[in-house]
Order: structure tokens, then sequence, then C-alpha cells
């Protein structure tokens, strides 16, 4: 069965320390992969998609980026973060070349920025 | 452009009553699909329903129910005698092809004893 693995589960990281967050999946091929932010009391927001290795779609400009150097393995990355990076990050996963079949998340990611 | 709003920010109900949960989206595509996630105080995203656009057919599972229109685009979702562990942050979410999942700002529900 398809799995996906995130961590850390939570992170406290001082304003302008790098960040590295993983995602990897487990169970499949060739799968699309999303990064998604929450920020408190707010709604999802889709941050970054790639349908294959080394390939990333930004959705919002920030200073956050993501990279996939392997099929089954996505990362959010930041040089220096910003307290405005607060939230909780999700990882998603779907198959299916117009992704229209639903999204399977992560367990996720609560960052906090101080 | 798509768009998906779910106009009520919070829902208090006591346990037993009923309680919809409303979702309005927006679309060009005649092609689309539509979603409801459940995201309990864990925080992980737990899916519920998918739904296309062809089949406007309402769905029961136990409690839960869904009601597609397409006439109003809305896709609101009933539970039936709520329970505690119903208390949640639900989201609702539309697709089309080519695009990834859109989601509203969800509705958050809190069912007291």
């Amino acid at each position: 069965s398809q799995t996906i693995h995130q961590w850390p589960a939570t992170l406290v990281q001082p304003v302008g320390s790098p960040l590295s967050l993983e995602c990897t999946v487990e169970g499949t091929s060739n799968p699309n992969l999303y990064w998604y932010r929450q920020a408190a009391g707010r709604g999802l927001q889709l941050l970054f998609y790639s349908v294959g290795i080394g390939q990333i779609s930004s959705e919002v400009p920030q200073n956050l980026s993501a990279s996939r150097p392997q099929d089954r393995q996505f990362i959010l990355s930041s040089k220096k973060l910003l307290l405005s990076d607060s939230g909780f990050y999700l990882c998603a996963w779907s198959v299916g070349r117009t992704r229209d079949y639903g999204y399977t998340f992560g367990s996720g990611t609560r960052l906090t920025v101080v | 452009a798509q768009k998906v709003t779910q106009a009520q920010t919070e829902i208090s109900v006591v346990e037993k009553e009923d309680v919809t949960l409303d979702c309005v989206y927006e679309t060009r595509d005649t092609t689309y699909y539509l979603f409801w996630y459940k995201q309990p105080p864990s925080g992980e995203l737990v899916f519920l329903i998918r739904r296309n656009s062809f089949d406007e057919q309402n769905e029961i599972s136990g409690r839960y129910s869904w009601n597609f229109q397409k006439s109003t685009s809305s896709f609101n979702f009933t539970i039936t005698a709520s329970q505690v562990v119903d208390s949640a942050v639900y989201f609702c979410a539309l697709t089309q092809a080519g695009t990834a999942l859109i989601f509203g700002k969800g509705t958050t529900l809190s069912v007291s004893s």
C-alpha cells in the first residue's frame, strides 16, 4: 500500500536560519508531489508541485524553494527563514496524468519561526 | 479562474444536531472534481469524498451526506446527528484537468456534548 512520510513533525527555528523539510512516498511510482502551507486560522495554500524528477512549479513567490532529487522524494527548503514562514506544512501526492483523483496528505510539519 | 468559497468560518452545535457545511465553487471548465477533507486537531487531512462534474447524484455514507448542485455551483456537506468526534476543520476543494487542488478556507466545526 502507498504511504507518505513527512518529517520532522514539529520544528522551531530562529529567523534567518535555513530550513529543510523532507517528504517521501512509498508504494507508488512517478507520483505528482505537492507542498501546501496552512497559516494559523487560514486555508491551505499550494506552494509547489512536481510532476517528475527535477520538475518543480511554483505557485507563490516567496523565499522558499523545492527540489525533487528522486522520484519519491520532495524537499522544501529556505536559505533564511522569515517570521511569516511559520505555519503548518503538508506534503501530498497523487497519481494520474490529470491529477484529478484526489490527494493523499502526510501528517504535516508544524514550523514556528521565532 | 477557479475558486472555492466556504462562507462559514465557524459553526458550533450540540451533539445530535444536524449541521450543513456550505461550499460554493467557481470554474470555467465543464470537467472538474470536487472534494471534502476533514482535518482533526492532529492536523492530518483525511479524505472524505470525491465527486466529478458529471455525477450530480447525492451520496450518503453513514451520518455523512453530500448535495451536489451544478445549477448553484454548490457542494454542501451534511452531518446528521453530530458527535463530538466530528469536531474538526472541514475543507472543500476543487481541481480541474491540469491544475492542482485548490482549497476553500475551511469551516471549523465544534460539537459540544
